[in-house]
């Protein structure tokens, strides 16, 4: 089976612009999160989808955004990029939302602000 | 609220000796907890869990982890370290309280040198 990937690997942005990083999960998971992981904050919680639906958010502003579709496909995105939103973003996948259920990783996007 | 702690930011171990990366959690309620192991510029990759059962799991790559209870404590050893186990490790529990989003420890570095 494919593992989570995502796309695109690297992203270099100014600030103030939009962007958008894609995430398709392993086949037949049905649950998508989303983490950004910087060397102040470490790994934090962005949101997590299942079945279209956002069951949880973090503490981001509201300038992160995110959906997924109907094939599980998941979408984020972040409009008027700050320089602090420099971060290699996670995406996980799991077959359910149910707390035993392990999480996997994407290789994750490196986005730079500048 | 539910949080997990990693002491050491480094562990440095000679290859062929045992190694352990310490990890101490804080739950209500019954843990689900996990390790993953990241190399440099990649996603996370899942080594090991524990949901219920026996204190010693086993996970990949000749890794297992210890659940204690009463110590709150879920340390994960190797008998034999190898060189090519140096990476970045992460311990996490599952927030069931929230949808089930990982919270993770800040990280430990482990070195291990031929």
């Amino acid at each position: 089976k494919a593992g989570v990937t995502q796309t695109p690997r690297y992203l270099i942005k100014t600030r103030g612009q939009q962007v958008t990083l894609s995430c398709s999960p392993i086949s037949g998971h049905r649950s998508v999160s989303w983490y950004q992981q910087t060397p102040g904050q470490g790994l934090q919680f962005l949101f997590e989808y299942f079945s279209e639906t956002q069951r949880n958010k973090g503490n981001f502003p509201g300038r992160f955004s995110g959906r997924q579709f109907s094939n599980s496909r998941s979408e984020m995105n972040v409009s008027t990029l700050e320089l602090g939103d420099s971060a290699l973003y996670l995406c996980a996948s799991s077959l359910a939302g149910e707390g035993m259920r392990t999480q996997y990783f994407g290789p994750g996007t490196r986005l730079t602000v500048l | 609220a539910q949080s997990v702690a990693q002491p050491e930011d480094q562990v440095n171990v000679a290859e062929g000796n045992p190694l352990t990366v310490k990890c101490t959690y804080s739950v209500s309620g019954n843990p689900y907890l996990f390790w993953y192991v990241q190399y440099p510029n990649r996603g996370l990759q899942f080594l090991l869990k524990y949901i219920t059962g026996d204190n010693l799991v086993k996970g990949s790559y000749g890794f297992e982890a210890e659940f204690n209870k009463s110590q709150t404590s879920f340390h994960l050893k190797k008998p034999s370290a190898l060189v090519s186990d140096s990476a970045l490790y992460f311990c996490a529990v599952r927030d069931t309280s929230q949808g089930g989003k990982l919270i993770f420890g800040q990280g430990t570095e482990l070195s291990v040198k031929p």
